[in-house]
């Protein structure tokens, strides 16, 4: 099925350690994005690449990092991880349109991490 | 700055009590309006994208409308299925997309 996927569903980890999560698209998008949904359920942009390239880079701190190694991968790796980081990410991708507008995002399942 | 303010925050229906959903925004340039449903547990499912004021967009029991300042989301007859959450979003001339808070859509069978 064509899709954006993200790796793993669920991560628990300890304060401190450093994790990665995985996402791929196969639907031949060339942006994709990263966001963080709070326990309040608000969804906010972290990052955001097209074609490999960091276009927007919101007030994240540093200890987070996104790496694309081609434009169907976007993965989010996080340092010294802290107890405020626990929340759903979710990878979304898109295409630009013509005429300035942009195509819908489509959203990966999301990936609950846990931070004890 | 891009913004977007949702109401009601929460809203119970009975099936077939048809409602309206706001959606209000502030924007740089607008790029698109959208609206997505989300169900617990999974991503965001996209459900309509509007550009213009006057445009207007359905699928089943769904109705998105768009003026300059808001966007309506119309649910005629729902049914228990249609509970979710019900995002707005807008995206700007700085290509970023912002949300709003969200409604959550209770239908009582």
């Amino acid at each position: 099925d064509t899709a954006v996927s993200q790796t793993p569903k669920y991560l628990v980890t300890q304060m401190g350690n450093d994790k990665s999560i995985k996402c791929e698209q196969n639907l031949g998008h060339d942006t994709m994005y990263w966001y963080k949904q709070d326990s309040k359920k608000f969804l906010k942009i972290m990052f955001s690449y097209n074609n490999k390239e960091l276009i927007i880079n919101e007030t994240v701190p540093n200890r987070f990092s996104p790496k694309s190694p081609d434009k169907a991968h976007l993965n989010l790796h996080i340092n010294s991880l802290e107890l405020g980081d626990s929340a759903v990410y979710f990878c979304a991708s898109s295409q630009p349109l013509a005429s300035g507008r942009t195509g819908e995002q489509f959203f990966g399942p999301g990936t609950r991490l846990t931070v004890l | 700055e891009d913004q977007v303010t949702q109401s009601p925050e929460a809203l119970r229906l009975q099936e077939g009590e048809s409602s309206s959903l706001n959606c209000s925004y502030t924007v740089s340039g607008l790029r698109g309006l959208f609206w997505y449903r989300q169900d617990p547990g999974k991503g965001p499912e996209f459900l309509f994208t509007l550009y213009s004021a006057g445009e207007e967009k359905e699928k089943e029991r769904l109705k998105a409308t768009l003026t300059k300042k808001e966007s309506f989301l119309h649910i005629t007859a729902p049914k228990p299925e249609d509970s979710a959450t019900y995002l707005c979003a807008v995206r700007g001339s700085n290509y970023k997309l912002t949300f709003g808070k969200g409604t959550l859509l209770t239908v009582n069978p």
